[in-house]
């Protein structure tokens, strides 16, 4: 069956433009992460749905980040006036009902790479 | 706040060997998960496997295997018979409460492993 799909694959935009990256989850799957790679580093979460709900938005990293969810399927990730410090992987992931993997893991997309000039 | 350190930015090994990738973290929970993901060049990030803290046995999943030291805080990662197709970014990762759904899963800065044919 079709993974966690993220589109765009790569994006280069100018200082200070919006941009939006969206994730197909896996169907069925109610529980769905952003993370944010900087080059370099580990994974840095950001937000969380379980279903079309975010209860943990702790990890947005300013208000020019936002995020939402729709039919408890297709998410999307919103950033705002972007800078260039906004250069990184962004990964969405999602699972079938959130927790700790043992029956539901975490099934990873393959990033869109956000390029800020 | 728990922390992961992976001392090694790269290694590499000689095809068929075998070869130890490094972890350590600080967390003062008691009850927590470990796991070690493998990120190829498609930049999914694909779960090699999973230790729960409560069990002194060592996981394995075939040619991978842990070294679980909880009284250290060491959690390195084994790879026999090395392949070509593990040549990736190795990340260990630490989830505090069973949850992925918030900053309680941490990453290290990862392991950049090569094969030599």
């Amino acid at each position: 069956g079709a993974g966690v799909s993220q589109s765009p694959s790569n994006k280069v935009t100018e200082k200070g433009k919006d941009v939006e990256l969206r994730c197909d989850p896996i169907s069925g799957h109610t529980a769905l992460y952003w993370y944010r790679q900087r080059l370099g580093q580990g994974l840095e979460f950001l937000i969380y749905f379980q279903g079309n709900s975010a209860p943990d938005k702790s990890g947005l990293p300013s208000d020019r980040f936002s995020a939402e969810r729709t039919g408890e399927s297709v998410s999307t990730l919103t950033i705002q006036r972007t800078q260039q410090e906004d250069s990184a992987v962004y990964l969405c992931a999602s699972s079938l009902v959130g927790g700790t993997g043992e029956d539901s893991p975490l099934h990873f997309g393959n990033g869109t790479r956000l390029t800020v000039t | 706040a728990q922390t992961v350190t992976q001392s090694q930015p790269e290694m590499s090994v000689q095809e068929a060997e075998t070869v130890t990738l490094s972890c350590t973290y600080d967390t003062s929970e008691s009850d927590y998960y470990l796991f070690w993901y493998k990120q190829p060049p498609s930049r999914q990030m694909i779960l090699v496997i999973r230790q729960e803290a409560y069990k002194q046995q060592n996981a394995t999943e075939n040619r991978f295997s842990v070294n679980f030291q909880k009284a250290a805080k060491s959690f390195s990662l084994k790879i026999s018979d090395s392949q070509l197709g593990d040549a990736a970014m190795y990340f260990c990762a630490v989830l505090i409460d069973g949850f992925f759904g918030n900053e309680k899963l941490t990453f290290g800065t990862g392991t950049r492993l090569t094969i030599i044919p």
